[in-house]
């Protein structure tokens, strides 16, 4: 198994540029997730799906689109990149919504928007 | 408001020695609370995993502890190793959503 896979590695946009994250999970796991993490805080969740064509707001969600169109993938969008969004994202999945096992990170994209 | 705050923010230890590092938080309804490694450039891996009635949890050198009434959990890391080298993030499980606290940076210096 591959685990959670996210492309691309870096990426650097201009202000005003849209782009899509791309992540996914070979584990068959019902539940996925994205986080920021920015210096100095704990990692923020943006959206989160309890399984394909579900999905929810997290605590950070504006400036970010999210879909689930199968249980493998879960692309975040960024509608019109802003500075306030350079960060390194995180996607995540977990076995199933519950949430009582373990969860399973992607390696990050470090993304600069200028 | 749901929060996890970690103490230290940093620590330095030598090599061989032991540390502990220290979590609250105030999150409802709670479901486990678990510890992660992070190690640098790299997406946090998962140590330990509690629930509520559970009160210690060991994986090798890392031990953690959980006081459900307090709200308090440690991690305590035996003979630590240069590799041991991380930010240690504590998150609690509630409902939909992980919390995390800002992690304890440790850096292991020979």
């Amino acid at each position: 198994n591959a685990g959670v896979t996210q492309t691309p590695k870096f990426q650097v946009l201009k202000t005003g540029q849209s782009m899509t994250l791309q992540c996914a999970q070979d584990m068959n796991h019902e539940y996925m997730s994205w986080y920021r993490q920015d210096p100095g805080m704990g990692l923020r969740l943006i959206h989160y799906s309890v399984g394909a064509g579900i999905t929810d707001q997290g605590e950070v969600p504006n400036g970010y689109n999210v879909s689930r169109s199968t249980t493998e993938d879960f692309p975040l969008r960024l509608l019109s990149a802003a500075p306030s969004q350079t960060s390194v994202y995180f996607c995540a999945s977990n076995p199933d919504r519950t949430l009582q096992e373990t969860q399973y990170f992607g390696p990050g994209t470090r993304l600069l928007v200028l | 408001k749901n929060q996890v705050e970690q103490s230290p923010q940093s620590l330095i230890i030598l090599e061989g020695k032991n540390c502990t590092l220290q979590c609250n938080y105030t999150v409802s309804p709670f479901s486990n609370l678990r510890w992660y490694k992070q190690d640098t450039g790299r997406g946090p891996v998962s140590l330990t995993i509690m629930t509520f009635s559970e009160n210690t949890k060991s994986n090798g050198r890392y031990t953690a502890t959980l006081d459900a009434d307090t709200k308090q959990s440690s991690l305590h890391i035996t003979a630590s190793q240069l590799s041991d080298s991380a930010s240690y993030i504590c998150v609690v499980s509630a409902g939909n959503q992980f919390y995390f606290g800002t992690g304890t940076s440790l850096t292991v210096i020979p």
